[in-house]
């Protein structure tokens, strides 16, 4: 299994783009998660999506930030416009639904907003 | 608000030694604890899950254990290795949700 798939590894960007994350979770996982990571904050949960539909988004930041998820194999984080405070990893992860407490991490996409 | 920590300092030790990480958490009542391991440049691996009635789980030369009344869990890894060098983080969980200490950076030296 190639596990979970993130793209880009790197986006570098300008203030004000638009920035569109990829990921494509482990096959037969019907659970996916978006996290950022920064040194200040630490690993948070944005999303959680549950067989493509948003459960709880209580974690996105603010509506410039948003998901969504079109089909079990595709989900997108979108950031419209962006900022040089989203500069981040954001990593996606996958699981079973109801084994959340095994959840497969992404390696990651590092972005910079110049 | 729930707040988790974390040794900020690397834990720098000499391999073939125990290596002890602490993780404390204040507000919270988690249903489970988790410890993920993360190399740089990579995303976090799951190692280890406990739940909260159990003391302690072992995985090879991993243990972990959880105290609820302290609300504290320490890992322990055995007889460490260099490859063990990495940052070593505590999530603590309720259902899907995960909410993660800022992690340990162990370094371990030959």
């Amino acid at each position: 299994d190639a596990g979970v798939i993130q793209s880009p590894r790197h986006e570098v960007t300008e203030m004000g783009q638009e920035v569109t994350l990829r990921c494509k979770p482990i096959s037969g996982h019907n659970s996916l998660f978006w996290y950022r990571q920064t040194m200040m904050r630490g690993l948070e949960l944005l999303i959680y999506f549950n067989n493509n539909v948003p459960i709880d988004d209580s974690g996105m930041p603010e509506d410039r930030f948003s998901a969504k998820m079109p089909n079990a194999s595709f989900s997108t984080l979108k950031i419209q416009p962006s900022e040089p405070r989203d500069s981040a990893v954001y990593f996606c992860a996958s699981s079973f639904s109801g084994q959340w407490e095994t959840q497969y991490f992404g390696p990651g996409t590092r972005l910079l907003v110049l | 608000s729930q707040k988790i920590e974390q040794n900020s300092e690397a834990l720098n030790i000499q391999e073939g030694k125990t290596a002890t990480l602490t993780c404390n958490y204040t507000n919270y009542s988690p249903a489970y604890l988790q410890w993920y391991r993360q190399d740089p440049g990579r995303g976090p691996v799951f190692l280890l899950l406990i739940r909260e009635n159990e003391k302690e789980k072992r995985k090879e030369r991993l243990k972990v254990t959880f105290d609820t009344t302290l609300k504290q869990s320490l890992f322990h890894i055995t007889a460490s290795q260099p490859a063990d060098s990495a940052t070593y983080l505590c999530a603590l969980g309720d259902s899907y949700k995960l909410i993660f200490g800022s992690g340990t950076r162990l370094l371990v030296r030959p």
